[in-house]
């Protein structure tokens, strides 16, 4: 099993629609959740980070959390062109302590106009 | 506000050179600092970490190396490069313990 596992897509959503992306972990200790957008040929870019679990709303981007059920999700509320990259999901596996981060493979997100 | 650096942009180097990549961060103090690397279509592998000057934690026995030598500046080595040394090298930095971390854009390597 993947510590950090994201479906890779593509995932094709049409332009205005909502985008939902999931990511699933292993580790029950993780404390802190993020996701990073990465345009094609360019660095992660972070978006969002959540700690707690639920909701937690910034603009268009909603992150979600479920520690119990061991995941994390990200929707994108009227998607646009722009949003169209790939999304990375990443976890601190080992919780308070632990300088890493897990990222998953990341999905790739296309918006279809 | 914080920024961080990367040089070069892009590099094209012959297999059994050196490589030398380097990172600095300006405006924060004593952050942790990384060196990924994304390889075509493939996902984040960290190779380094630092929580300190001249503290360098290894994550894959391979032929690179990096070094701190100052609190800000973080550097990739290698003595001998190998073609599957390919790769995007992303450099990133964090402050906050379990915390975010926030990238450079990267340095784009190709060993012909």
């Amino acid at each position: 099993q993947k510590e950090v596992e994201q479906n890779s897509g593509p995932l094709s959503v049409p332009e205005g629609a909502i985008a939902s992306l999931n990511c699933t972990y292993s580790d029950r200790v993780s404390q802190s959740f993020f996701w990073y957008r990465q345009y094609s040929g360019k660095s992660p870019e972070l978006i969002m980070s959540i700690y707690s679990n639920g909701d937690k709303e910034d603009g268009r981007f909603t992150a979600q959390l479920n520690k119990a059920s061991q995941y994390v999700s990200l929707l994108i509320r009227d998607s646009q062109p722009s949003d169209s990259a790939t999304y990375l999901c990443a976890v601190n596996m080992r919780g308070f302590g632990n300088e890493k981060l897990t990222f998953g493979t990341g999905t790739r997100l296309t918006i279809i106009p | 506000s914080q920024t961080i650096h990367q040089w070069p942009a892009t590099l094209v180097q012959p297999v059994g050179s050196p490589l030398s990549l380097e990172c600095t961060v300006e405006g924060t103090s004593n952050p942790n600092l990384y060196w990924y690397r994304q390889a075509a279509g493939r996902g984040l592998q960290l190779l380094f970490y630092s929580v300190g000057i001249g503290q360098i934690s290894s994550e894959v026995p391979q032929n690179l190396s990096a070094s701190r030598p100052q609190d800000r500046q973080f550097i990739l080595s290698s003595k001998k490069l190998l073609l599957s040394d390919s790769g995007f090298y992303l450099c990133a930095w964090s402050v906050r313990r379990q915390g975010e971390q926030y990238f450079g854009p990267g340095t784009r390597l190709t060993v012909t």
